[in-house]
This record gives structure tokens, sequence and C-alpha cells, in this order.
């Protein structure tokens, strides 16, 4: 069964204090990895897509590395506009032809002045 | 670009009753995924409609049921509620079901179950 787990549950950092939230997997076959930020009361917006290990992508302080059993979300310097729940996703292989995807269940980043 | 809308944004019902959710897809998109979301967890699939097709469906009972419209719109349908189905119902829609298509969320239902 695929599984993701997310580590530490919740963060709080202050404003520039760089850090990195974890996303361990265990997936038969990895077709992608996705990270996700979620606001409270919103839906998960969509941040990084990553298909294969040592694939490195980023957007303003944000950084998502993959290796063949973990994702990491590196944020620089974060600032408190930075706080949310960040959700990691993988689809494997073995989902037919559907998009399916499983999620952990978050880290709560809080980033304070 | 018209982003993915879901209604009602809240919903209070009984136990044993029946729910519609709905949701309108983004601009260009083909495909719709419905995700249940319990407070404190990640979403979990429901099931996803292509070209007005089921393709997919995650662990939930037949009473979890859907349709999609021509126009790419789409409603979950849940049967004999039960006080468990309380949570937020995320509606996702992507241009077809390929991984390099990444999907994109609606704000949800929150459905409350009394």
């Amino acid at each position: 069964e695929d599984q993701v787990t997310q580590s530490p549950e919740a963060l709080r950092l202050q404003e520039g204090e760089s850090s990195s939230l974890n996303c361990s997997y265990t997936v038969s076959g990895l077709r992608g990895l996705f990270w996700y930020r979620q606001d409270p009361g919103k839906g998960p917006e969509f941040l990084f897509t990553l298909y294969s290990a040592g694939e490195e992508k980023e957007k303003e302080r944000l950084k998502a590395t993959l290796t063949k059993k973990e994702s990491f979300l590196h944020i620089t310097a974060p600032k408190p506009e930075d706080s949310a729940t960040y959700l990691c996703a993988v689809q494997p292989v073995n989902t037919g032809t559907a998009s399916k995807l499983t999620f952990g269940t978050g880290t709560r980043l809080q980033v304070t002045l | 670009e018209t982003g993915v809308t879901q209604s009602p944004t809240h919903l209070i019902k009984t136990r044993g009753q029946q729910v519609t959710l709905r949701c309108s897809s983004q601009s260009g998109h083909n495909t719709v995924s419905w995700y249940q979301q319990a407070l404190g967890q990640g979403p979990q699939f429901i099931f996803q409609y292509y070209r007005e097709e089921e393709n997919g469906r995650g662990n939930f009972p037949p009473r979890f049921s859907g349709l999609q419209f021509p126009n790419y719109s789409s409603e979950l349908n849940v049967n004999a509620l039960e006080l468990d189905d309380s949570a937020l119902y995320l509606c996702a829609s992507s241009l077809g079901t390929g991984v390099g298509s990444p999907l994109h969320f609606g704000n949800g239902t929150r459905l409350t179950v009394t």
C-alpha cells in the first residue's frame, strides 16, 4: 500500500530562520511527487511536481528536492506569509488511467516576526 | 482564467439524509477528481471523472457516487449520510490524467453531519 509520512507535524520559525520539511514515501513505482500549500479554510494550492531522484524545483523562497525515498521542501528566509500547511502527495504508477494522489497529513508551518 | 469553484461552501445535514455537492472545473480542464479531507488529515481520493466516465475510484462505499457533465462540471452525491462523512470535500480539475497536468483544487464544501 502506498504511504506518505510528513515530518514534523508542526513547525514554528522566526522570520528569516531557514528550515526543511520532510516527506517520506513508500510506493511501488513513482510517477510523480507533488507539493501543495493549504491555507486555513482553502483548498490546496499547487507548488511543484518532481518526477525522478535528483530533481530540484525552486519558487521564490521554496526549493523542493527528491530522492528515491524522500522529498524535502527547503524554506529559505521565511516570511509570515509563508505560514500554511504544506502537503506532500505521490502519484504511483499503478493507478491505471486515473491520476490518483496519496497525500500525507501535512506540516503546519507558522512563521513569526 | 476561471479557477475551480464549488458550491455550497458549507452544509449541515442529518444522519441518513442525502447530499449533492457541485463543482465547476477550471477553464480548459476536462478531468475532475473528488477528495475527502477530514480535520487534521490529508485529502483522500474518492473518484475521478474523465470525459463523463468514472475512470478511477478510491476506497469509498457505493453510496458515494458522481457525475460529470458535457461542460466538464461535476457533482458528488452521498446517500445515507453517516457522522463520519463530516469533512471538507474538495474538487480538483486537470487537463487529462497524466502526471504532467497537476490537480488544481477548489476551496471545498464543508459538510457537517449531525
